[in-house]
């Protein structure tokens, strides 16, 4: 079974500059997570997906980050202007219900560098 | 949501069994308890979850105490590739169920 898939895996941009992140669930898969995890840190939840809506964007700070998950299976995050507080690791998660008795799948992460 | 208290690492030796405890005092009964971990520059994986009985996967076991308030993953024999950062997550279910990482605990495994 393939795993979660996300692209790129490492980003260097300048600060005001926008990048976007993919990722790939699980076949499947209805609930999709994206979570930003600074060095050191234990992953935040950024949004949650339920299919194609959202569940869950309460600490997505709204007016740089946006998400969406086309068709409810692929999804993107973007960063627009990004800010030096912003280099982190980028996580997607897939899982199959929204339910306490699921499992949830992480990708690799994207790596974000932001000078 | 219930919050877990994790100690900030611990140590073992290869090959014997380790115990790492989790306190959630303020757990309330439709609490899941989650633990996953996550090795060095990667992404977290699932361990085990449970919600009042013991658990036991290929992984590890799963010890929750009677009332709840405190839980302890277990593995029986710890290997080099255990060495990693280990979260234990209260998972409240509803339709918002979320898994929210605190800073987890991290194993060193010594040779």
């Amino acid at each position: 079974e393939a795993g979660v898939a996300q692209s790129p895996r490492y980003k260097i941009i300048e600060k005001r500059q926008s990048v976007a992140f993919w990722c790939n669930p699980i076949s499947g898969h209805a609930t999709l997570y994206w979570y930003q995890q600074i060095l050191g840190q234990g992953p935040k939840l950024l949004i949650q997906f339920q299919n194609n809506g959202v569940v869950d964007d309460s600490q997505l700070p709204k007016d740089r980050f946006s998400a969406e998950r086309l068709k409810g299976v692929d999804s993107t995050l973007k960063i627009q202007p990004a800010k030096l507080e912003d280099s982190a690791v980028y996580l997607c998660a897939s899982s199959f219900g929204q339910g306490t008795n699921t499992e949830a799948f992480f990708g690799q992460g994207t790596r974000l560098t932001v000078v | 949501d219930a919050k877990t208290t994790q100690p900030n690492s611990m140590e073992s030796n290869e090959e014997e069994p380790v115990h790492l405890p989790c306190n959630h005092s303020t757990i309330s009964g439709t609490d899941y308890i989650h633990w996953y971990r996550q090795l060095p520059s990667q992404g977290p994986e699932y361990v085990i979850h449970g919600l009042t009985s013991n658990v036991n996967n290929r992984m590890a076991s799963l010890a929750i105490a009677e009332d709840r308030k405190s839980s302890t993953l277990i593995l029986h024999r710890a290997t080099l590739r255990d060495a990693a950062v280990y979260y234990c997550i209260l998972m409240r279910a509803g339709a918002n169920s979320k898994l929210t990482f605190g800073k987890g605990i991290t194993l060193s495994v010594r040779p």
